[in-house]
């Protein structure tokens, strides 16, 4: 099965972006969609949008439609997630997932505070 | 598409069934057929694991103390026998639409 591995944590300030990165391993970047979720602290979780790495369309949760962008490098085996205009209530651990939900990235850690 | 989850908690004994149900604001029928209900397991620290597809499929290398079942709107997940390992908290989640996740049900031991 192929992994999902994410960039590291980062701190954020309130009012700025941050750009998350998940690369998959192996030759091929196959999923129908890659799928980023986030789940704040002690939260459930909520669906931020997709990207189907084939051909870069996008389909996003309509509460982040005008602050989240998600892209992907085919040649890279690498999707994004940047979340723009950070609150606090922001702060978050972000997955990458693939179709199906089988198969998640490890996480990353986005403290957001002023 | 609201997800709704009860209990919020579940004190189990080890050894003991455990059941957990999940119920959808509308149905989760597609288009083509198939019912997109998920369930998850998160342990504390890591990231979820699927356990459950299309209502009753387990996936591979889950247990079979585990099982789904339900339709419509109205699904569970049951365990048959509660081990150890089986703490934590699960999650149901449609796919039917744009993915929603249900609260979450902490499972502990008594």
């Amino acid at each position: 099965q192929m992994q999902l591995v994410q960039s590291g944590a980062e701190v954020k300030k309130t009012g700025s972006s941050v750009k998350v990165s998940c690369k998959g391993s192996g030759n091929t970047f196959t999923y129908r969609h890659l799928h980023w979720v986030r789940q704040a602290p002690g939260q459930a979780f909520e669906w931020m949008g997709w990207i189907t790495p084939f051909n870069g369309n996008t389909n996003y949760a309509q509460k982040f439609q005008d602050r989240v962008t998600i892209t992907r490098d085919r040649s890279l085996s690498t999707a994004y997630m940047e979340l723009s205009s950070l609150r606090s209530e922001d702060t978050a651990m972000y997955y990458c997932v693939g179709d199906g939900f089988d198969n998640w990235g490890q996480g990353t850690l986005v403290p957001v505070s002023s | 598409i609201v997800m709704t989850q009860t209990p919020l908690s579940s004190p189990v004994t080890l050894g003991q069934p455990a059941s957990i149900s999940c119920r959808s604001s509308q149905s989760l029928v597609h288009s083509d057929g198939n019912t997109y209900l998920s369930w998850l397991h998160q342990r504390p620290g890591q990231p979820p694991r699927l356990l459950i597809y299309k209502i009753s499929n387990r996936f591979s290398g889950v247990p079979d103390r585990f099982s789904g079942s339900g339709a419509g709107t109205d699904f569970t997940l049951k365990i048959s026998r509660v081990e150890a390992e089986d703490v934590g908290i699960y999650y149901c989640m449609q796919g039917t639409q744009f993915p929603v996740f249900g609260g979450g049900t902490k499972v502990e031991i008594k």
